[in-house]
């Protein structure tokens, strides 16, 4: 079982509308969570973080995290084509180690 | 700050040969990490850095490849001899532990060395 787990999509939504990508972990002991954004052939980004469950909300981004459930998420409200991107989900597990999801290609449709 | 710095940006080598990578990390930041990137595998750490000195290696997929921090402001990831396998994207990002209640605070990524080994 990998440590952190993601769809990898490819997910596409018109603009406007509100896209999900989810993301679960492994380690029940991890206590921080990142996301990440990669345009291709760029380098990541990051574009939230969340250490506490329940949303955290950053202008058209909300990060959603369930400790029990070991499941974070991230909500896109309005998409926008330069959302176009993969999105990484990062988690800073219980032994101090980093890993990150394999990747959710987004396509936001005009 | 200009942020994490790679180089070079491309190399294109030959099976065999000694392939080294360099990274110098945003000043301040203690912590530095040495990523690879496929399109088969993602994001993968090979190795990581706290105050200079290695904390986790486990990553590093065999002895051909090593890493080294000799002070705060530079790294090198050298492959000795590289196989086509090899070819990826190398990422350096750095951190800062300092004052971060997880112990590891976000991480800012350099532009990446796109490897070719022919």
């Amino acid at each position: 079982q990998k440590e952190v787990e993601q769809n990898s999509g490819p997910l596409s939504v018109p603009e406007g509308a509100i896209a999900s990508l989810n993301c679960t972990y492994s380690d029940r002991g991890s206590q921080s969570f990142f996301w990440y954004r990669q345009y291709s052939g760029k380098s990541p980004e990051l574009i939230m973080f969340i250490y506490s469950n329940g949303d955290k909300e950053d202008g058209r981004f909300t990060a959603q995290l369930n400790k029990a459930s070991q499941y974070v998420s991230l909500l896109i409200r309005d998409s926008q084509p330069s959302d176009s991107a993969t999105y990484l989900c990062a988690v800073n597990s219980a032994g101090n180690q980093f890993y990150f999801g394999t990747g959710t290609s987004l396509t936001v449709i005009p | 700050d200009a942020g994490v710095i790679q180089s070079p940006r491309h190399e294109v080598t030959e099976m065999g040969q000694e392939v080294t990578l360099r990274c110098k990390p945003i000043s301040g930041h203690n912590s530095l990490f040495w990523y690879r990137q496929t399109m088969m595998r993602g994001l993968e750490l090979l190795i990581y850095f706290n105050n200079n000195v290695p904390i986790d290696d486990s990553g590093m997929p065999e002895d051909r490849f090593s890493a080294k921090m000799p002070n705060a402001s530079f790294s090198t990831l050298k492959i000795q001899p590289s196989e086509p396998r090899d070819s990826a994207v190398y990422f350096c990002a750095s951190s800062s532990t300092r004052g971060s209640r997880s112990g590891h605070d976000e991480q800012f990524f350099g532009p990446g060395t796109r490897l070719t080994v022919l």
